[in-house]
């Protein structure tokens, strides 16, 4: 079965600064990777996705993640944090076939002035 | 595109009720639906995974009689917490996801979630 551990349970970091948040999964083969991100009382909007291909993907909101097969690693990343982007987000993977999403325990972003 | 839109966002009522939850994909089809409970500053939790027209797979622990779940079309899934008590009480996450039995390479969409409080 696979699983994903998001190391860090909160990071604060400052706005305008750079932002990498961690993501490790365990999982037999290559699994499909997902970040996304959850406001407070709010859903999860998807920011971006690995399937194959290109280990660097692009998202919205100027997120990117590269994947890091040696490292069994999805790391999220941003050049310069807005303070709009305080949230929690969440790693994810899906193994294949219809599975469902397994969820890492996420990661409180908090941002300061 | 992919919107999720799930019905109510908040609901209050007294411990015996029972609730329905509506969750609809607006602009695509869901052949896979997925309800999720988060408690307060914790990860999803998965309920159960429904497939259009069969029905629910449920987690193990998650009973069957007390959250019903119907998937009876390809655009709309309900979830029903039936005599709810206090402990029901949370924030309830639907997901769909379209493709078919390989849908594996298809994101989930996720709804805003619903607020239950059961007094």
């Amino acid at each position: 079965a696979q699983s994903v551990t998001q190391p860090d349970i909160h990071i604060t970091v400052s706005e305008g600064a750079s932002l990498e948040l961690r993501c490790n999964y365990s999982y037999g083969a290559t699994p499909y990777l997902f970040w996304y991100v959850q406001s407070p009382g709010q859903g999860l909007q998807l920011l971006l996705k690995y399937f194959s291909g290109d280990t660097l993907v692009q998202g919205i909101k100027g997120f990117e993640a590269e994947f890091k097969r040696s490292q069994s690693s999805f790391n999220l990343r941003k050049p310069s944090v807005h303070w709009s982007d305080a949230a929690e987000y969440f790693c994810a993977c899906q193994g294949a076939g219809n599975t469902p999403l397994v969820f890492g325990k996420g990661t409180r972003l908090s941002v300061i002035a | 595109g992919a919107v999720v839109s799930q019905h109510p966002s908040r609901v209050i009522c007294k411990s015996g009720t029972s609730v329905k939850i509506e969750c609809r994909s607006l602009d695509f089809q869901a052949t896979t639906m997925f309800w999720y409970r988060q408690f307060p500053k914790q990860s999803l939790m998965l309920m159960a995974t429904s497939n259009e027209g069969s029905k629910a797979t449920y987690e193990q622990g998650v009973e069957k009689d007390k959250f019903l779940i119907n998937h009876a079309s390809l655009t709309l899934s309900t979830l029903t917490v039936t005599s709810a008590h206090p402990e029901d009480s949370s924030f309830y996450i639907c997901s769909a996801r379209s493709g078919g039995p390989r849908g594996g390479n298809q994101p989930q969409h996720f709804g805003d979630g619903t607020r239950l409080s059961i007094l």
